[in-house]
């Protein structure tokens, strides 16, 4: 696609649910980040993806968060069981691997899903 | 941990002034750039500048890096009443600065608001 696609835009849910968000990157667009940004604060990193590699998940805050990119394509981002401090947004980037080959990548970001636990 | 950091966290400034934001950052870095995010919406690229290079120009957009001092600076001139967003520096988290793991780390940002 042209841009960097996320949904939902905006997603309430109640405590203790489960949701999904959903990027779909520009197509060719080989690595692709997962962000979270809570209110005034920075953007803190989740997950990042390239290619067939494995996945690196170090900035999952917990265990109830969990990610997958299917085809190297889609990814879906998961959180179980939602806590009120889950509710931020959550950015989805994807860069290309011939940006990353010339030794700078630049990201180019969805929209973001606004996710509010209540 | 962040690794850079904006200043200051709130600007506020006249239609036609200019704008100067300052990113620190704590360890090499091979390039940094800049970000902006309109409120509602996510980052949009504007300026990538190399740890080998100074000083860099696109538009009214102006960067300076000063790898001594670990530290850029965004000057925005004749700033529009558009440019009110958040400004973003970015930096490639040095644990990944070979291969082709990239990840990029960012600062809480500078709050632009340009007054008409």
């Amino acid at each position: 696609g042209a841009g960097v696609s996320q949904s939902p835009s905006n997603k309430v849910t109640e405590k203790g649910k489960d949701v999904e968000l959903r990027c779909d990157p520009i197509s060719g667009h080989t690595a692709l980040y997962w962000y979270r940004q809570s209110l005034g604060q920075g953007l803190e990193f989740l997950i990042y993806f390239q290619g067939n590699s494995a996945p690196d998940k170090s900035g999952l805050p917990s265990d109830r968060f969990s990610a997958e990119r299917t085809g190297g394509s889609v990814s879906t981002l998961t959180i179980q069981r939602t806590q009120q401090e889950d509710s931020a947004v959550y950015l989805c980037a994807s860069s290309s691997r011939r940006i990353l080959s010339s030794g700078a990548n630049v990201l180019t970001f969805g929209a973001g899903s606004r996710l509010t636990v209540l | 941990s962040q690794q850079g950091e904006e200043d200051p966290q709130a600007l506020s400034i006249q239609e036609g002034e200019n704008a100067t934001m300052n990113c620190s950052y704590k360890t090499s870095i091979n390039n940094l750039q800049w970000y902006r995010q309109n409120s509602g919406r996510g980052l949009v690229h504007l300026i990538l500048i190399r740890s080998n290079e100074r000083e860099k120009h696109s538009g009214r957009l102006r960067v300076t890096l000063d790898t001594s001092k670990k530290s850029s600076s965004l000057l925005i001139t004749a700033s529009r009443a558009a440019d009110t967003a958040s400004y973003f520096c970015a930096t490639v988290d040095p644990r990944y600065s070979g291969g082709s793991n990239y990840k990029l780390t960012f600062g809480k940002g500078t709050l632009l608001t340009v007054n008409p």
